[in-house]
């Protein structure tokens, strides 16, 4: 069945490590997403991209960093930059022609821990 | 970013029909009506969409006020798997952004 895997689903950092956050599809989506979500919050956008070779920053950036080397794949790189990353972190894709709006597929999140 | 309004928490029986609300009345008219949920530790799940017209789909139906100013998603025969987090998000027809608001907590009691 095609849908998109994250992983791991649990994930501990020490302070001041950078950690990678995998996210893999293999419903041939053009696009793909990386969310945030605190307890109790809705989702907040970090970073996407809608071909490959090409992502944009979201509404909070800072601290995150990304790359799309390949259609499949949407890799998550949280920096010590990052203040306070202990979220869940959310991957999501949708196939993307500019004109017609899809709806979005979600993965099943990673709980990433800072201790 | 516009902005949707829905009610904290809802309760339902089980096999009843619910009709979720969403007010959103800054909505401009290039923007989806989308509807997700979420259960607890897990990734959104798509629920439905439209733009102006009603919709329907295995899932659910979404009904459009004429206006937009508001919607209905609506669970014909609701089950316990249907209790989760029910997010109405408005996505502008040109943004890749979807804004979730805190959503809709629904219960559903045998």
């Amino acid at each position: 069945d095609g849908g998109i895997t994250q992983s791991p689903k649990y994930l501990f950092r020490k302070e001041g490590q950078n950690v990678t956050l995998s996210c893999e599809q293999n419903l041939n989506h053009d696009a793909m997403y990386w969310y945030r979500q605190d307890p109790g919050q809705g989702l907040r956008l970090i970073y996407y991209s809608q071909i490959v070779n090409d992502f944009q920053k979201g509404d909070i950036a800072e601290g995150y960093s990304v790359s799309r080397e390949k259609k499949e794949s949407f890799p998550l790189t949280v920096t010590s930059a990052q203040k306070n990353p202990t979220a869940f972190y959310l991957c999501a894709s949708r196939a993307w022609t500019g004109l017609i709006n899809y709806g979005y597929t979600f993965g099943s999140g990673t709980r990433l821990t800072v201790v | 970013d516009a902005k949707t309004t829905q009610p904290n928490s809802m309760e339902s029986n089980e096999e009843e029909p619910v009709h979720l609300p969403c007010n959103h009345s800054t909505i401009s008219g290039t923007d989806y009506i989308h509807w997700y949920r979420q259960l607890p530790s897990q990734g959104p799940e798509y629920v439905i969409h439209g733009l102006t017209s009603n919709v329907n789909n295995r899932m659910a139906s979404l009904a459009i006020a004429e206006d937009r100013k508001s919607s209905t998603l609506i669970l014909h025969r609701a089950t316990l798997r249907d209790a989760a987090v029910y997010y109405c998000i408005l996505k502008q027809g040109g943004s890749e952004k979807l804004v979730f608001g805190k959503g809709t907590k629904l219960t559903v009691n045998p």
